[in-house]
């Protein structure tokens, strides 16, 4: 079935530093990609997405690329701030109601 | 409400006991979702609501988890018996419709099962 591989955190930058969360999936056909962010204390709330093959998703200074080519969905920022600490999950979906799945989430703290 | 709302936030219970937790969804909502999160792993998927039916009940982990939703909105996950590892985060979600693929999640409920 399908899944969704992302990179095993956690991850701790400095402020500024840039930031690239790796994600790759198997899945037929072709899916869509998002990016959820859990912050502390709060629900999982949708960060980006990407629908199509070489659409790109951004928000808050993030951005995802969707490679078909090497069935990956990578979130990078340039420089991160300490409210972008959370917890990161990659998920697709053939929006069939019952196939969203999501990655293993990938903690990421940002020291001032 | 204003967000996707769950009951409770904490509960611990004794093996063997049954529980249940509520999710009220965001209104006008027809889609439903209920997600496990255990410790370290992703989330699990157990069932999702469109309206008031469950179109597919293979996501349950045992015959001991059941749900249900009522009215097209309250939906309630049932746990029967618990066992140690029942022992999760139980997230409920909802969307305008299951096609949209933007879910918005409640804050969870958080099962200890002792």
């Amino acid at each position: 079935g399908d899944s969704v591989t992302q990179m095993e955190g956690p991850v701790t930058l400095s402020e500024e530093a840039c930031l690239t969360i790796n994600c790759t999936y198997t899945a037929t056909g072709y899916p869509s990609l998002f990016w959820y962010v859990q912050y502390p204390g709060e629900g999982l709330q949708l960060l980006l997405k990407a629908t199509k093959a070489d659409d790109k998703g951004s928000n808050k200074g993030f951005e995802a690329t969707y490679r078909k080519e090497t069935t990956s969905f990578h979130l990078e920022k340039g420089s991160v701030q300490v409210s972008d600490s959370a917890v990161y999950f990659c998920a697709l979906t053939h929006r069939r109601g019952d196939d969203m799945r999501f990655g293993a989430g990938t903690r990421l703290t940002v020291k001032p | 409400g204003a967000g996707v709302s769950q009951s409770p936030s904490n509960k611990v219970t004794e093996k063997g006991k049954d529980v249940e937790l509520r999710c009220d969804p965001i209104s006008g909502h027809t889609a439903l979702y209920w997600y496990r999160q255990s410790l370290g792993q992703g989330l699990e998927f157990l069932i999702y609501f469109q309206g008031n039916s469950a179109p597919d009940k293979s996501g349950l982990p045992s015959d001991r988890f059941s749900a249900e939703r009522t009215g097209g909105s309250v939906s309630t996950l049932t746990i029967q018996r618990t066992q140690q590892e029942d022992s999760a985060v139980y997230l409920c979600a909802s969307s305008l419709g299951y096609d949209t693929g933007e879910l918005f999640f409640g804050e969870g409920s958080r099962l200890t099962v002792l």
